[in-house]
């Protein structure tokens, strides 16, 4: 069964660097979402991306964050500098266009930020 | 301000004891309700979209609904590997509640 991936599982990194979570949607998927779940917390959307551009995006997504699908089967967030409350488990998503709006969510990406 | 508020946030049951989650909302457009169960350290997993009021889906043992105001999910005869938390989510499923944490004790 095809399901969404995502790398690295786990990435530690300093205040202040610039970290890159990498998905890899489901291939007939062309809706792609990135959330966010602080420890003991909902899940929070981030982004939406379709059509090779951002279709929506909350509050949470500032000029730190970055989205780029940078070949057929990538898709990636990028924060430019991390702060301490970046720390949280970050979740990709995919869709298909079918008009059924479920989201496949990969295992997601543990981001510490020290 | 769109809110998915959802009861209790705790429930621990017997096998075999069924019970129901509430998930009550407040959004400018429903776009679908969502529900999804999320195990520990996992994404979640997606169980049931609901679009319209008197919509009723089933799975297995779970079984959710939707009126204009909330959604519940029916849990029957649980076994203790429905224990999760389960995620109700709105807009599309933008916005998540908190969850409903499920412990099934054998």
């Amino acid at each position: 069964e095809p399901e969404v991936t995502q790398t690295p599982s786990h990435q530690v990194t300093q205040m202040g660097q610039e970290v890159i979570l990498r998905c890899v949607p489901i291939s007939n998927h062309l809706y792609f979402y990135w959330y966010r779940q602080i420890l003991g917390q909902k899940v929070e959307f981030l982004v939406s991306f379709y059509n090779n551009e951002i279709s929506e995006k909350s509050e949470i997504f500032d000029d730190q964050f970055s989205v780029e699908r940078p070949d057929g089967s990538n898709f990636t967030l990028k924060i430019r500098s991390t702060k301490l409350e970046d720390s949280a488990m970050y979740f990709c998503a995919s869709r298909t266009t079918s008009g059924r709006n479920e989201q496949y969510f990969g295992p997601g990406t543990r981001l510490t930020v020290t | 301000e769109d809110q998915v508020t959802q009861s209790p946030e705790a429930l621990r049951l017997q096998e075999g004891e069924s019970s129901s989650l509430n998930c009550s909302y407040t959004v400018s457009g429903l776009r679908g309700l969502f529900w999804y169960r999320q195990d520990p350290g996992k994404g979640p997993e997606f169980l049931f979209t609901l679009y319209s009021a008197g919509e009723e889906k089933e799975k297995e043992r779970l079984k959710a609904t939707l009126t204009k105001k909330e959604s519940f999910l029916h849990i029957t005869a649980p076994k203790p590997e429905d224990s999760a938390t389960y995620l109700c989510a709105v807009r599309g499923g933008l916005t998540f509640g908190k969850g409903t944490h499920l412990i099934i004790q054998p």
